[in-house]
């Protein structure tokens, strides 16, 4: 099975641009959740998406959003782009929510200048 | 709320010795425990799992955690260290999972150098 897959897995931005993050769960995973990472912060828990559904969402501020399609992919957005924003962004998948195993991508190093 | 706290940002071993990273959790409900390892410029992988079925757990390339509710503690234990267990590792927890979902939050991390 392949596992998760993050594009793109570099992305350049300058202030106050938008950007968009694609998360592509392991097949048959429903559940797909966002975390940020930095060295400051940690990681950090950002929202969870289980059939298109937000289940729950982490202390962000609106600025950061997401989705899932009907085939579990999911995307994230965050718009407006702040230096603090600069992070490795890591998507989760599993089976379902709630207590399942997680399998974390390779994350996707954002740099905003 | 769920928290969790790893003593030793850094912790430095030598080849062959034992491994010990210490996890102390803080939950308000049987929490579900998580080691993952962070190799450079790579996604987290889980080590193993602690889900209330066994408190030795055992998990991949000879890591074992022991789950100690009196001492509310969790912590990684691998007897002889290998060059390659060099890396970050991330204690992790999980609450009731019909309320919180998959939420997963971390401690800050350790990184464990091997010295030859």
């Amino acid at each position: 099975k392949a596992g998760v897959t993050q594009t793109p897995r570099y992305l350049i931005k300058t202030r106050g641009q938008q950007v968009t993050l694609s998360c592509s769960p392991i097949s048959g995973h429903r559940s797909v959740s966002w975390y940020q990472q930095t060295p400051g912060q940690g990681l950090q828990f950002l929202f969870e998406y289980f059939s298109e559904t937000q289940r729950n969402k982490g202390n962000f501020p609106g600025r950061f959003s997401g989705r899932q399609f009907s085939n579990s992919r999911s995307e994230m957005n965050v718009s407006t782009l702040e230096l603090g924003d600069s992070a490795l962004y890591l998507c989760a998948s599993s089976l379902k929510s709630s207590y399942n195993e997680q399998f974390f991508g390779p994350g996707t190093r954002l740099t905003v200048l | 709320a769920q928290s969790v706290t790893q003593l030793g940002s850094h912790v430095s071993v030598s080849e062959g010795a034992l491994v010990l990273l210490r996890c102390n959790y803080s939950s308000s409900v049987p929490p579900y425990l998580f080691w993952y390892v962070q190799y450079p410029n790579q996604g987290l992988q889980l080590l193993l799992k602690y889900t209330s079925a066994a408190t030795l757990v055992k998990g991949i390339n000879g890591f074992e955690a022991e789950f100690k509710k009196s001492e509310t503690s969790f912590h990684l234990t691998k007897p002889s260290a290998h060059m390659s267990d060099a890396a970050e590792y991330f204690c992790a927890v999980s609450e009731d999972g019909e309320t919180s979902g998959s939420r997963l939050t971390f401690g800050e991390g350790t990184q464990l150098t091997v010295n030859p």
